[in-house]
């Protein structure tokens, strides 16, 4: 199992962003993806669910409506967008996928996404 | 929510160490544990309370039910110094992580 996660971004703040996870290794459809946040020294905040199969999601209240997830089944590729990236969307983002148990079994090598005040 | 204590702890390679986590509603054995060494993406090391994921080493083990659970890493290693956080996943997949523990060397 691998999730490759696409490189780092510097980004204004305003500007709309799509990171992405690319999934091998395993039946990309059949588990749950997951993205995670950690701010600069912070903890880990789980953002949302995504299950490839049918697109079905599950947000965090904190994220709802503040970013998209998404999947391309053609590609086996996850998907995490801005409409409107603020400063404090600085952090890095973690993709991760659930497949043996109720836990993240494997993660992404995360994404710093940088947008300056 | 989740509450783990203590949200420091210093020890030395050889020690025992217990980190706690604690649920605000009952979860089952519904409950997982996560290292991480900073500048990396978090490790899963036990899920369901007390199961060890494959590859990791017997000296971590998992215990509780319910709304207690700990995490104990036995002898010490100088590559488990990190920080380790516990997470829950509901049954309709909604996930909560503890706010972590970091441990550090004495």
């Amino acid at each position: 199992v691998q999730l490759v996660q696409s490189g780092a971004e510097v980004k204004k703040p305003g500007e709309s962003l799509k990171i992405s996870c690319e999934a091998s290794g395993y039946s990309f459809s059949n588990h749950w993806i997951g993205w995670v946040r950690q701010m600069p020294g912070k903890g880990l905040e789980w953002m949302g669910t995504i299950y490839p199969g049918d697109s079905e999601t599950r947000y965090s209240p904190s994220f709802q409506g503040q970013v998209a997830m998404s999947v391309d089944k053609a590609t086996e590729t996850a998907y995490l967008q801005w409409r409107t990236l603020k400063a404090s969307d600085t952090a890095v983002y973690f993709c991760a996928v659930k497949i043996a148990a109720r836990a993240f079994d494997y993660w992404g090598q995360g994404t710093l996404v940088t947008v300056p005040s | 929510q989740l509450t783990q204590s203590p949200s420091f702890l210093s020890a030395s390679v050889g020690d025992r160490v217990t980190i706690t986590c604690r649920a605000s509603q009952g979860i089952g054995t519904f409950l997982a544990w996560y290292q991480q060494i900073p500048g990396t993406a978090p490790k899963l090391l036990i899920y369901a309370a007390s199961t060890l994921q494959r590859g990791v080493p017997s000296r971590f083990s998992g215990s509780g039910s319910g709304t207690d659970f700990t995490l104990t890493i036995n002898d010490l290693q100088p590559e488990d110094f990190a920080t380790y956080y516990c997470q829950h996943f509901s049954s309709n997949l909604r996930g909560t992580f503890g706010q972590g523990t970091r441990l550090d060397t004495k």
